[in-house]
């Protein structure tokens, strides 16, 4: 069956560190791979797209990379802050149809002064 | 910056009931969709909207709902009949083109069925 798997264990580190985040697909060929926040009673902001052929994808303090063999994405918040503290969602798209975003269960950041 | 809104943020209706949610989609945006995310899930998707058509629904989207683009700026997602399972957040979202690009949210409206 297919699967997107996100810690569902929250991360807590403390500000100023590097913060990591992981998502691991099974029997998903995604053609991009996004990055969304999401703050409670709120909905998905977007913050980094990394394409299939791409490995690594860097956005001021964000860092993606993309392993299609491992099925794997990680993305790092470096110099973290409190503010940085919300949940964090990667969703594949596929090349299929009109590319609906398939969602997983997001990770939460604390990020403590 | 242009924004996607929804209206209303919370809605409380009763078990049969019909609700409308609506949204107004950013305005040169043309691949329309709607998520559902049950408190404490993830975020899932339920119908793409395309060309004044659904392009591709989720096997969620059952004949109860449907969505609609009645004057080419608003989108609508209708409940025919509401059930307890219907509660949850609605999320609109909006796209200039169909892929490879990111997907603006609106804000959500909150769907409470009792």
């Amino acid at each position: 069956s297919q699967k997107i798997e996100q810690n569902s264990e929250a991360l807590n580190i403390q500000e100023g560190k590097t913060a990591t985040l992981t998502c691991n697909y099974t029997n998903y060929s995604p053609a991009y791979l996004q990055w969304y926040r999401q703050d409670p009673g709120r909905g998905p902001v977007f913050l980094l797209l990394i394409r299939e052929n791409e490995k690594e994808k860097r956005k001021e303090r964000l860092k993606v990379t993309f392993d299609t063999t491992l099925k794997q994405s990680l993305f790092h918040i470096t110099a973290s802050q409190p503010a940085d503290s919300a949940t964090y969602l990667c969703a594949l798209e596929t090349n299929t149809g009109f590319q609906k975003l398939v969602f997983g269960t997001g990770t939460r950041l604390l990020v403590s002064p | 910056e242009p924004e996607v809104t929804q209206t209303p943020s919370h809605q409380v209706t009763q078990m049969g009931q019909e609700v409308i949610l609506r949204c107004v989609p950013i305005s040169n945006h043309l691949y329309f969709y709607w998520y559902r995310q049950i408190l404490g899930q993830k975020v899932e998707f339920l119908v793409s909207f395309y060309n004044n058509e659904i392009s591709e629904k989720s096997e969620i989207f059952d004949d109860q709902f449907s969505v609609e683009r009645p004057d080419g700026s608003n989108f609508t997602l209708k409940i025919r009949s509401t059930k307890l399972e219907d509660s949850a957040m609605y999320f609109c979202a909006s796209r200039v083109t169909s892929g490879g690009n990111e997907q603006y949210f609106g804000p959500g409206t909150r769907l409470t069925v009792t």
